[in-house]
């Protein structure tokens, strides 16, 4: 099994829709994080969590919100999808002990139609 | 001027060749440098992290230059596998700054 978990790989959702997307990790790190990918632009932060009770906007956080249920569950709800949030949604995690680097989800493509 | 920075390429090397990226960094204050590898629409993976003394596995060389506020990738004997986008990523500080990420440079190894 992966240590970083996300659900679902792909979804194609309309617009005006909610809708979540779930991460879940084995690997017992403290620190999740949401990026969004786009050609051109690179992994860009949305939301990131330095534990269970810490929650932090990134660089573009409009139109996004997180929960960290627990310190292995971490997801991103997109509250009333559009069509520029069509993108591969990555969720990693990090120990914050260790400069190790972070370790990634293998994504999420959400088309918004 | 953005905040970590990749030449995007693309790089097209035959193989066998030897390739080299540079990705430069704004923040002198940074301590963490990593490359990362992504494969078309898959996830980043740690490729190696960069350490001040410069470190080396198998056929990949990565080094630091704080002078000029830069790290380097270097592939020797590139193999068809080695295609790929990579991925440079900077921290300011250990264990307390979240990661950013440079937008990458995409290589083609040419058979």
């Amino acid at each position: 099994d992966a240590d970083v978990t996300q659900t679902p790989r792909n979804r194609i959702t309309k617009t005006g829709k909610r809708i979540m997307l779930e991460c879940s990790q084995t690997k017992g790190h403290d620190r999740m994080y949401w990026y969004r990918q786009d050609p051109g632009l690179g992994l860009r932060l949305i939301y990131y969590s330095f534990d269970v009770k810490d929650i932090n906007k990134g660089e573009i956080s409009d139109g996004y919100s997180v929960s960290r249920q627990a310190q292995a569950k971490f997801s991103l709800s997109l509250e009333s999808a559009i069509p520029n949030q069509t993108a591969l949604y990555f969720c990693a995690t990090s120990d914050s002990g260790r400069d190790y680097g972070y370790t990634f989800g293998s994504g999420t493509r959400l088309t918004v139609v | 001027r953005k905040e970590v920075e990749q030449d995007p390429g693309p790089f097209n090397v035959p193989e066998g060749a030897t390739v080299a990226f540079n990705c430069t960094y704004s923040n002198s204050a940074s301590q963490s440098f990593f490359w990362y590898r992504q494969d078309c629409r898959k996830e980043p993976k740690l490729l190696m992290s960069v350490y001040s003394s410069g470190n080396e596995d198998g056929r990949f060389t990565a080094q630091l230059n704080r002078a000029s506020q830069y790290i380097s990738l270097l592939i020797r004997d590139s193999k068809l596998s080695d295609s790929a986008t990579y991925l440079c990523a900077v921290k300011r500080s250990f264990g307390n700054e979240k990661l950013t990420f440079g937008t990458g440079t995409r290589l083609t190894i040419i058979p």
